[in-house]
């Protein structure tokens, strides 16, 4: 159990719809990061937040979205979706805000869009 | 463009034989990498990692060696247990800036009892 939670693990939805994946990051872990794995695909970088702020961010796109509470735990929005989007989405954490170093995942949100 | 790259999709190995995982990075700014395991239906753990003023790193039955020139580095399993198959994930960074951790796409191991 590395001590990342996040909720759903599954979603299935219509494409055009609006999800919301949440993550609950370690205890401490002032770092959150998301990742989308799609099929035959490595993990792919979308955002890092820190603090509450947004630190670094990948190839995200316009239609997806994030953001990390006070409390630390973090949202990713994915709207307008597309069947491209289905894909497992990991969120990780880590104590400092940068990413040279040991990330703890989460068991991912499989996201199947039909 | 694929910065990290692990060309073999899959690698099957017999039990107590050695099993390497090879990875090639492109970017000559990456200077810190890792190694991370993913079981089905798990997250990806941290394994091991090397900085690039070493060119091999230890932690029991695992070793990484890295290969500077050739931009080239690979993981070593010795001796290969059933519990070790997995999914592994290269990845790679550069530690002093804040840059994202590139993955590559990753090596199935399936070790065979």
């Amino acid at each position: 159990d590395s001590g990342v939670t996040q909720t759903p693990k599954h979603l299935i939805t219509a494409t055009g719809q609006r999800v919301t994946l949440r993550c609950s990051p370690r205890s401490g872990d002032l770092s959150v990061y998301w990742y989308q794995q799609s099929l035959d695909q490595g993990l792919q970088f979308l955002i890092q937040y820190y603090n509450g702020e947004e630190r670094a961010k990948g190839n995200i796109l316009e239609r997806f979205s994030a953001q990390q509470f006070p409390d630390l735990h973090s949202e990713l929005n994915l709207s307008s979706l597309e069947l491209g989007d289905s894909a497992l989405y990991f969120c990780a954490s880590s104590v400092g805000g940068f990413q040279a170093g040991e990330l703890f995942f989460g068991e991912g949100s499989r996201l199947t869009v039909l | 463009d694929q910065q990290v790259k692990q060309n073999s999709p899959s690698l099957s190995v017999q039990e107590g034989r050695i099993s390497i995982l090879n990875c090639d990075y492109t970017n000559s700014m990456f200077d810190y990498f890792l190694w991370y395991k993913k079981y089905p239906a798990e997250g990806p753990t941290f394994l091991i990692s090397i900085s690039s003023i070493k060119d091999k790193n230890e932690d029991g039955r695992f070793t990484v060696f890295l290969n500077k020139s050739a931009k080239h580095l690979s993981l070593h399993i010795v001796p290969s247990q059933p519990g070790d198959s997995a999914v592994y994930f290269c990845a790679a960074s550069v530690a002093k800036g804040n840059t994202p951790l590139v993955f590559g796409k990753g090596t199935r191991l399936s070790v065979i009892a």
